[in-house]
């Protein structure tokens, strides 16, 4: 099973701030995931990402969040400008292609204050 | 609407019992189908894929059906260890993979 690591696992932000999450995969993959858990409901995609360009992107994917991948290994997601609605779980996912099974990282607990 | 749908339980059944879940989910076009189990607090981790012809792993068995758009998912001798919320995912491609996420079934097993 491939394995993914996220930095940081709890972060804590002010309204307003920018917070810059981060994903490592230990293993070369090309198809990556962001998604979010807001405490008690269900896991919603974000953007997914295929060979360094975003490939599809959810509605709450809007122009506040951004994606990347710097130096060919890390792959972070960017919220520009956090709101109290933004404190979640952000997961980052890997994808095998294919039949597109996905191994999720540990999370960053996102808190928004 | 695209949605994909659970009875979100719990279920609560004694080691060794069986138990099934069912989810339906409504765009026909939906291409992948996964369960998940996701533990209090941790990221989701893949329980088994559903193929068309089902998939059976040890004590889990995953069917797939597309005329009626519902997969199930069947625990058989359940464990204590086999408590946590199981996720169904059906992922559509529009260019490319788009999972929908269910809110996921509870399954709590006592002694």
């Amino acid at each position: 099973e491939p394995e993914v690591t996220q930095t940081p696992s709890h972060q804590v932000t002010q309204m307003g701030q920018e917070v810059i999450l981060r994903c490592v995969p230990i293993s070369n993959h090309l198809y990556f995931y962001w998604y979010r858990q807001i405490l008690g409901q269900k896991v919603e995609f974000l953007v997914s990402f295929y060979n360094n360009e975003i490939s599809e992107k959810s509605e709450i994917f809007d122009d506040q969040f951004s994606v990347e991948r710097p130096d060919g290994s890390n792959f972070t997601l960017k919220i520009r400008s956090t709101k109290l609605e933004d404190s979640a779980m952000y997961f980052c996912a890997i994808g095998t292609g294919g039949y597109n099974e996905q191994f999720f990282g540990p999370g960053t607990r996102l808190t928004v204050l | 609407r695209k949605e994909v749908e659970q009875d979100p339980g719990p279920f609560n059944v004694p080691e060794g019992a069986t138990v099934a879940f069912n989810c339906t989910y409504s765009n026909s076009a939906s291409q992948s189908f996964f369960w998940y189990r996701q533990d209090c607090r941790k990221e989701p981790k893949l329980l088994m894929s559903v193929y068309s012809s089902g998939n059976e792993d040890g004590r889990f068995t995953a069917q797939l059906n597309r005329a009626s758009q519902y997969i199930s998912l069947l625990i058989r001798d359940s464990k204590l260890s086999d408590s946590a919320t199981y996720l169904c995912v059906v992922t559509t491609s529009g260019g490319s993979y788009i999972p929908t996420f269910g809110r996921g079934t509870s399954l709590i097993v006592h002694p």
